[in-house]
């Protein structure tokens, strides 16, 4: 059990596009969802922090018009890079948490920019 | 603040050998202690979590861990490594006093040699 599915595993999109990334809980109700950017050899950059039905709580530096967090549903959140450039390419990690301490990851989206 | 420190970047251990990945901690209340493994372009895999109890824990993949007050220490411990260990891996704690956040130490990683 606890999974939480992510996808695209990949994506390439043009510098000023959008993408939107998903982040599904598949078997458990995810009150509280986390967006986190992993740069290469580094660790995890908390990004964002959503519960359902509620606006995202950004941290410190993390533009919040940029990066659009929707967690519409107990199963679901979203995040969109919006008018994406280059140095937005990264990986970015969706974690969910339900009713249990630990929380869990989705696989990733690797995004690059061109 | 909550903070978590891996103090190796990286170790080598040979295949059979008994392995260790060293974390230490500071939090002002209670931690929820966790140990999360990550293998390339991929999200991070739960291992084990401390969060009461008995001090020793044990978890998937034969992975074990001890909470250690007195040091703030939880090393993660395996008796006998595998060359399929070989990845990332980090220790993660939430004070429980200050809600959701997850706070990542900076990641050991874990090279098993045949």
């Amino acid at each position: 059990g606890a999974v939480v599915s992510q996808h695209p595993s990949r994506v390439i999109c043009k510098s000023g596009t959008s993408v939107k990334i998903e982040c599904r809980s598949l078997d458990f109700q995810a009150t509280t969802m986390f967006w986190y950017r992993q740069f290469p050899k580094q660790s995890l950059m908390l990004m964002a922090t959503s519960n359902e039905g509620s606006k995202a709580t950004y941290e410190q530096g993390v533009e919040k018009d940029k990066f659009l967090i929707n967690h519409a549903s107990l199963t679901l959140s979203t995040l969109t890079v919006t008018s994406a450039h280059p140095e937005d390419s990264s990986f970015y990690i969706c974690s969910a948490r339900g009713t249990k301490e630990e929380a869990f990851f989705g696989q990733g989206t690797r995004l690059t920019v061109v | 603040a909550q903070s978590v420190a891996q103090p190796e970047d990286q170790v080598n251990v040979a295949e059979g050998n008994p392995l260790t990945v060293k974390c230490t901690y500071s939090v002002s209340g209670n931690p929820y202690l966790f140990w999360y493994v990550q293998y390339p372009n991929r999200g991070l895999q739960f291992l084990l979590k401390y969060i009461t109890g008995d001090n020793l824990v044990k978890g998937s993949y034969g992975f074990e861990a001890e909470f250690n007050k007195s040091q703030t220490s939880f090393h993660l411990k395996k008796p006998s490594a595998l060359v399929s260990d070989s990845a990332l891996y980090f220790c993660a704690v939430r004070d429980k006093a200050a809600g959701n956040k997850l706070t990542f130490g900076g990641g050991t990683r874990v090279l098993v040699k045949p």
